[in-house]
């Protein structure tokens, strides 16, 4: 397994136009998590998985983001009507999870999103 | 909203010099992470400690830890122009040992050839 895989690596896409990023997580790991990053900035949490399920949302995911992970799998995340505040950096991350142990997260490369 | 802060924000040091980051939050917690992040790619996870140890050394990293102060420090022996990269700390929300990871700002550490 090579890791956490993120596509694409870069987009650019204009205000008010969708956008949906993939994640695919080392295989073995039961928990996926999605993070935002801005420039100088440490990441923010945006929503985790734990299975197929969807565990927590954070506040910073408005209505207009959606985040699946269907068979527990890859996950999506989709960004509907993009605003200029939605570029960043978009970091996914998996760990096994669970059983009250504590595990690292292992990091993708990340989607650098730009809205024009 | 951020758990940790990281001081210095930034960090210039000659190669072979010691470099050390301070990180302090501010909920209890049950482990504490640091992470290391090249310029635009992911984040790499370093060193885990939990909250009954006080020090935990990884190679050239050595990791302390203060509950009673809540805070922590990253120590970098031997800096190589390799380490240049920002630096943050990161811990789990509280009675949340598995889920998110709440990151400080950064320390972006500069290693001169």
């Amino acid at each position: 397994d090579t890791g956490v895989s993120q596509d694409p690596r870069h987009k650019i896409t204009k205000r008010g136009q969708n956008v949906t990023f993939r994640c695919d997580p080392i295989s073995e790991h039961n928990r996926l998590y999605w993070y935002r990053q801005t420039l100088g900035q440490g990441p923010e949490f945006l929503t985790y998985f734990q299975n197929e399920a969807q565990l927590e949302k954070s506040r910073l995911l408005s209505d207009r983001f959606s985040a699946e992970r269907p068979k527990g799998s890859f996950s999506t995340l989709e960004i509907q009507r993009t605003e200029q505040g939605d570029s960043a950096m978009y970091l996914c991350a998996s760990s096994q999870g669970g059983g009250g142990m504590v595990h690292e997260q292992y990091f993708g490369p990340g989607t650098r999103l730009t809205v024009t | 909203s951020q758990q940790g802060e990281e001081d210095p924000q930034a960090l210039s040091i000659q190669e072979g010099e010691n470099a050390t980051m301070n990180c302090s939050y501010k909920t209890s917690i049950n482990n504490l992470q640091w992470y290391r992040q090249n310029s635009g790619r992911g984040l790499v996870h370093l060193i885990l400690i939990r909250s009954n140890e006080r020090e935990k050394h990884s190679g050239r990293l050595r990791v302390t830890l203060d509950t009673s102060k809540k805070s922590s420090s990253l120590l970098i022996t031997a800096s190589r122009a390799a380490d240049t990269a920002s630096y943050f700390c990161a811990t789990p929300t509280r009675g949340n040992q598995g889920g998110k990871l709440i990151f400080g700002q950064g320390t972006e550490l500069s290693v001169k050839p």
